[in-house]
């Protein structure tokens, strides 16, 4: 079944320790993205990536890291996360110049 | 600054009823525009897009209507159902990329 992944589902953690929420996609996609979902604010792209060891900045990419190691693989990571960055998490892949984007089931943070 | 304004934020309309959504847009560079549906716990899927060289799309009881000249396009579900309640994005994006811009989102809720 072609699905994108996310673990952890739901995470609760304290300011300042660092923490990561993996992506996986079977789909051989070379676009992944995250994005944040906040109430009334819709989505909002945190950093994407268009192929292996290729990323960039989104619109909201402060106190957040990536990397893409593996084609399939594309981890988010909080060195120091903050109570700001409470929030459902989603990870999304696609193929390269469509806006048809796959979203996993999202990771739901809260920061204490 | 949101480039992309979706409203309402929720909206209750009777089963058979017709939901409608709009969204206005800043960036006359955009020139895909989808729709995303989201049910509670899982992540946004592809609903229905369309392109700015056509005023209208219909797909089976959706229907995006699209004014270019006012930047503005909408969602019409017709005979609404209870399987309709979700949360509904609009999106823009240049279609050359992967790159989408959301809406803050439209909470709908069908009631039997």
């Amino acid at each position: 079944e072609a699905q994108v992944t996310q673990n952890p589902r739901y995470l609760i953690t304290v300011t300042g320790k660092k923490l990561t929420v993996t992506c996986s996609q079977n789909m051989n996609h070379e676009y992944m993205s995250w994005y944040r979902q906040d109430p009334g604010l819709g989505l909002r792209q945190i950093y994407y990536s268009m192929n292996v060891e290729v990323t960039d900045k989104g619109d909201v990419p402060e106190g957040y890291k990536v990397s893409r190691k593996e084609k399939r693989n594309f981890p988010l990571i909080l060195e120091s996360p903050s109570p700001n960055q409470t929030s459902l998490y989603f990870c999304a892949s696609s193929l390269p110049g469509s806006v048809n984007q796959y979203f996993g089931p999202g990771t739901r943070l809260l920061v204490l | 600054q949101q480039q992309v304004k979706q409203s309402p934020q929720s909206l209750i309309v009777q089963k058979g009823g017709i939901s409608i959504i709009n969204c206005a847009y800043e960036n006359t560079a955009f020139d895909y525009f989808p729709w995303y549906q989201q049910f509670p716990g899982k992540g946004p899927a592809l609903l229905i897009a369309i392109r700015p060289d056509v005023s209208e799309k219909k797909e089976g009881r959706f229907t995006i209507s699209f004014n270019k000249s006012a930047k503005q396009f909408s969602l019409h579900i017709m005979d609404s159902q209870p399987g309709d309640s979700a949360t509904y994005f609009c999106a823009a994006a240049k279609a050359a990329g992967n790159k989408l811009t959301f809406g803050g989102g439209t909470r709908v809720l069908v009631k039997p």
